[in-house]
């Protein structure tokens, strides 16, 4: 079955620290794979996504991501983290050239001072 | 959120009766979805709809049905609340052929 896994639940970061949130999906011959962050009440925000090209891709809020066909990974990363940036944060796959989105269990970063 | 609206914002409902929730498009996308959020879980797939009276089951779509009768409005019903259905449900719409979808504010449901 397709699945998409996201290896940890909750990342608790220092402020200005980088930080990688890990995303694994079961493998596919076609994917697009796309980051969503969700700011506390509030609705799912795209992040990034990746279509095909350069495997590394940048998205809002200063984050990136690399494609990684070999490991079938899709890591976020941030060079350095703030405050504004606690958050819980989903890792989606779209199998099938443009199906429909199915979802990891979200991971939870905490930034602290 | 990118023309999506739902309603009600917030429900408190008791056990064994009928809900519906309501998701209204500004945007003319021919597919619709309802998602629900627990926590550990992500986001599950209810139902989703791919056009004017054509809808097909998610993942997780037992106690759930759907109608949608014009393009803009996808209904999502609780036949029966059980407190097993007390979630956040978030309506989406994909915006393109990638997958990229877009979410509403979500519906925050209790059934007590």
């Amino acid at each position: 079955a397709q699945s998409v896994t996201q290896l940890d639940s909750q990342v608790p970061v220092f402020e200005e620290a980088p930080v990688e949130l890990r995303c694994n999906y079961s493998s596919s011959v076609s994917v697009y794979l796309f980051w969503y962050v969700q700011y506390p009440n509030q609705g799912l925000q795209l992040l990034l996504k990746y279509l095909s090209g350069s495997t590394l891709v940048k998205g809002i809020n200063g984050f990136e991501a690399e494609f990684n066909k070999s490991q079938t990974s899709f890591h976020l990363r941030k060079p350095s983290v703030h405050i504004s940036d606690t958050a819980e944060y989903f890792c989606a796959v779209s199998y099938n050239q443009g199906g429909k989105l199915i979802f990891g269990q979200g991971t939870e970063l905490s930034v602290k001072p | 959120d990118a023309g999506i609206t739902q309603s009600p914002r917030h429900k408190v409902t008791e056990t064994g009766t009928p809900v519906t929730l309501r998701c209204h498009q500004t945007e003319n996308h021919r597919y619709m979805y309802w998602y629900r959020q627990d926590p550990g879980h992500g986001l599950r797939l209810i139902h989703y709809s791919y056009g004017v009276k054509d809808t097909d089951k998610g993942e997780v779509s037992d106690g759930y049905s759907v109608s949608r009768s014009k393009t803009e409005d996808f209904l999502l019903t609780l036949e029966s609340a059980t407190s097993s259905q007390t979630s956040v449900y978030f309506c989406a719409i994909r915006v393109d052929m990638t997958g990229e979808t877009t979410f509403g504010s979500g519906t925050r449901l209790t059934v007590v």
